[in-house]
């Protein structure tokens, strides 16, 4: 069975730290570049950062840039999401997601989910 | 960064119901656009890639259209199953952006 299961998240105060792993089964993992997608409580879906097969190509969405990092780890069909300086407007479920490579970019696996809520 | 609208944001309608659902990027990008469905408490499928072309497993009342700035998701007779949120994205150029997203809900 093919699936993408997140964890990591928990209750954070504002200016700490979490890393967020994503466990890929089932699929090629090396084959793909991979996402991360949050979506904060009763709110819509923001794509947060994404990496590329060998790692050397990564991006993110602007409020992220310089705090957060994404890595990979090929050989244990790993993607990761270290999250530093949180804020509490990074309260939010964090979705791993795969980019396909035959489906013009959309993403087709999608994780469960983990919670990161940043209070005080 | 190129910014993705929708409409409506909402709409309420009854099973058999045909809905269309509008997106549209702030510049082109061609046919690089997804749909999704979200159901509460459950993380996104999705339906449509390439503006048009159906994902595997989905059924055919739902079609996408369009190109370019412009495009739309039409379910032709909604069904109970369908009530949901659905959200288009833009996978043209980085960063990638989702629109925010309709909700359909019974009426």
């Amino acid at each position: 069975e093919v699936q993408l299961v997140e964890s990591g998240g928990s209750l954070v105060q504002p200016g700490g730290s979490l890393r967020l792993s994503c466990a890929a089964s089932g699929l090629i993992f090396s084959n793909h570049w991979m996402n991360w997608v949050r979506q904060a409580p009763g709110k819509g879906l923001e794509w947060v950062a994404n990496i590329k097969q060998d790692e050397g190509e990564r991006y993110y969405v602007d409020s992220v840039k310089g705090r957060f990092t994404i890595s990979r780890d090929n050989a244990r069909n790993s993607v990761y999401l270290q999250m530093n300086s949180l804020r509490v407007e990074d309260t939010a479920v964090y979705y791993c997601t795969r980019v396909s490579s035959t489906l013009w970019r959309a993403f087709d696996i999608w994780g469960r989910g983990t919670m990161v809520t940043v209070s005080s | 960064d190129i910014q993705m609208t929708q409409s409506p944001s909402s709409v309420s309608a009854s099973v058999g119901d045909r809905v269309t659902i509008t997106c549209r990027a702030s510049q082109d990008i061609s046919s690089w656009l997804a749909w999704y469905q979200q159901k509460p408490g459950k993380a996104p499928k999705v339906l449509i890639y390439a503006a048009s072309s159906l994902q595997s497993g989905v059924p055919s009342r739902f079609s996408g259209s369009g190109s370019g700035t412009d495009f739309t998701l039409t379910i032709s007779s909604l069904q109970p199953e369908d009530f949901a949120t659905y959200y288009c994205q833009q996978a043209d150029s980085f960063p990638f952006t989702f629109g925010p997203g309709t909700k359909v809900d019974i009426k």
